[in-house]
Order: C-alpha cells, then sequence, then structure tokens
C-alpha cells in the first residue's frame, strides 16, 4: 500500500534556528500535500496544502513566511519554520492523497519539534 | 464553513465493554466524505473508514461499526467487547472530496479501555 515518510521524527532546536521537515510519497506520486499541526493534547489542524510546480495555499492565521513550504518534486514536499520559537513546538503532520483501490488520504508518521 | 464536533473528550471503560464515539458534523455541501481515524500512542494516524454522503448503510468491520444518519448529521462509531489495544485518541473528520482535499477534524475523544 502506499506509504508517507517523515523525517525527521524528531528534532531539538534553539529559538531562532529554523527546522526543515520532510514529508516523502514512498511508492506515489502527489501533486498536493498538507501539513497539519497539533498541539498536545488538541485536534489536527491543517497549516497548508501543498501543490506540486506552485505556491503553498496557507490557511487564515497562519504566517507566510514563517512556515515556508516547497513541493520540490512529485514526491517530496518540506516545511521549513523559520526563527523557530517555543510556541512553535508541536506534532507536524503530512499527507497525500492516493487515487489507488482504497482512494484515502495518507498520513505521514509525525515530526515532533521541541524548541528550546 | 465544515465542523465537526467530538463531544466526548476521554472515554474509559473496562475491557471487553461496548463503548459508542460520538460525532456529529455540519457541512453545506450535498456531496462530502467522512472519516475516522485512530491515533495511538506512536502519535501516527491509522485509517478506519471512509463514508460518502450518499451512503447511509451501517458497516460493520469486526468489533467495529459505524452508524451514520443524515437526519441528525452524525457519524458515530462503537466499538464492541473492546480491548486494552483500542486505547487510542479517535478522531472523525470531514472532507469535501474523497480523498484529494483538506480533512476537517473534530476535538478527538480519548479513549481507555482498562484490564
Amino acid at each position: 500500500g502506499a506509504v508517507v515518510s517523515q523525517h525527521p521524527s524528531w528534532v531539538i532546536c534553539k529559538s531562532g534556528t529554523s527546522v526543515k521537515i520532510e514529508c516523502r510519497s514512498l511508492d506515489f506520486q502527489a501533486t498536493t500535500m498538507f501539513w497539519y499541526r497539533q498541539f498536545p493534547k488538541q485536534s489536527l489542524m491543517l497549516m497548508a496544502t501543498s501543490n506540486e510546480g506552485s505556491k503553498a495555499t496557507y490557511e487564515q492565521g497562519v504566517e507566510k513566511d514563517k512556515f515556508l513550504i516547497n513541493h520540490a518534486s512529485l514526491t517530496l514536499s518540506t516545511l521549513t519554520v523559520t526563527s523557530a520559537h517555543p510556541e512553535d513546538s508541536s506534532f507536524y503532520i503530512c499527507s497525500a492523497p492516493w487515487g489507488g483501490i482504497r482512494r484515502e488520504q495518507y498520513f505521514g508518521p509525525g515530526t515532533r519539534l521541541t524548541v528550546t | 464553513a465544515q465542523k465537526v464536533t467530538q463531544a466526548q473528550t476521554e472515554i474509559s471503560v473496562v475491557e471487553k465493554e461496548d463503548v459508542t464515539l460520538d460525532c456529529v458534523y455540519e457541512t453545506r455541501d450535498t456531496t462530502y466524505y467522512l472519516f475516522w481515524y485512530k491515533q495511538p500512542p506512536s502519535g501516527e494516524l491509522v485509517f478506519l473508514i471512509r463514508r460518502n454522503s450518499f451512503d447511509e448503510q451501517n458497516e460493520i468491520s469486526g468489533r467495529y461499526s459505524w452508524n451514520f444518519q443524515k437526519s441528525t448529521s452524525s457519524f458515530n462509531f462503537t466499538i464492541t467487547a473492546s480491548q486494552v489495544v483500542d486505547s487510542a485518541v479517535y478522531f472523525c473528520a470531514l472532507s469535501e472530496r474523497e480523498y484529494g482535499n483538506k480533512l476537517v477534524f473534530g476535538a478527538g475523544t480519548i479513549l481507555r479501555v482498562k484490564s
């Protein structure tokens, strides 16, 4: 079945630094990928839609300059948290739709970001 | 705007009890899709079911069953004879399209199954 991977699975960084998170569709192509953020004990909130070959679409309230998204290829989307602050500490999850037999959206395992 | 409400924040049951997780949704679309996901402590979302708005048939998969009622905008999930391994956070979600669109998630229900 379709698999979506994320790297790294967890990262600790210092306040003010930037962190890049990768989302890959391993055995299928994804022209669209979605980035979600999940704070502790809360639900998943969509941050942005990553589009291959065009700019990402951000949800209201999400800072475009802080959360840079690049859909570099049909199998890779990256999320860069720039000038990270402790309040950016969260669980970041990507997903990619796949039109295979099950026609479902596949989620990556998530990346836990801790900003100290 | 689309909205999903899971009013039960946390449920605790003893193993072998049946448990129902409630999900109420709001949408103006006539075509929409409903999902249930399981999130174990590892964090990775596990797909459980997808249902489109034109199919109100209830579905059973092993110990899991789902009751979709458009009249009350509800899509409830029942686990029969619960097991400790069922302990997780369960999310109900709504999408305008079957698989190519973003999902709107409910707040989630924490299910704790005690032995």
